[in-house]
């Protein structure tokens, strides 16, 4: 069955400090995979989302991420984290040939100390 | 502007009662989704649905029911079999294809 593994449960960053969040999934076939984030009491919103081609896909408010099929990841990153930045994101994946299904990690809570 | 309404925002269940959640979109999406959210444990399925009139259970389906009458109108009833529905619920729907889904606001459901 797939799944997805996000390792760290809470990081902490200064601002303007690099920031890289760590996702480890597990899928037979080509994976399409996404970035979601949701700040306190809201929705989700896609900050990004590979499919195929390009293994470096950028994402909306300076996100990118990195699809290395030989490591099963995709890892998020940011060069200098802003204050605004402080979420909670979520890697998921595509599941059920057919359903779109997503099958999400359990998340990684970001602070900001500025 | 196009988008994911749910309502209402805060919801408050009494022991043995039925609540319904509402999910409406207008963005003329195919598929839509109903997910449970607890602090640490990530989104789970609960149900969706790809076309009117059918829906499949997901991970979590029980204590839960849902209908899809119209295309855009995907509402959730916590029933009373469900005995610890305190949670964040999130509705969400997709295009055809292998686009992305997209997310309401959410609806907090709390037990009196």
């Amino acid at each position: 069955a797939q799944s997805v593994t996000q390792p760290d449960i809470h990081i902490t960053v200064s601002e303007g400090a690099s920031l890289e969040l760590r996702c480890n999934y597990s899928y037979g076939a080509t994976p399409y995979l996404f970035w979601y984030v949701q700040s306190p009491g809201q929705g989700l919103q896609l900050l990004l989302k590979y499919f195929s081609g390009d293994t470096l896909v950028q994402g909306i408010k300076g996100f990118e991420a990195e699809f290395k099929r030989s490591q099963s990841s995709f890892n998020l990153r940011k060069p200098s984290v802003h204050w605004s930045d402080a979420a909670e994101y979520f890697c998921a994946v595509y599941s059920g040939a057919g359903s779109y299904q997503l099958t999400f990690g359990k998340g990684t809570k970001l602070s900001v100390i500025p | 502007d196009g988008g994911i309404t749910q309502s209402p925002k805060y919801l408050f269940r009494k022991e043995g009662q039925n609540v319904t959640l509402s999910c409406e979109q207008n963005l003329n999406h195919d598929a839509m989704y109903w997910y449970r959210q607890d602090p640490g444990q990530g989104l789970r399925l609960i149900y969706y649905s790809q076309i009117v009139n059918d829906f499949q259970k997901g991970d979590i389906a029980e204590g839960y029911s849902v209908s899809r009458e119209k295309k855009e109108s995907f509402p959730l009833t916590v029933t009373s079999a469900q005995k610890n529905p305190t949670a964040f619920y999130l509705c969400a729907s997709k295009d055809r294809g292998s686009g992305p889904q997209h997310f309401g606001d959410g609806t907090r459901l709390s037990i009196l």
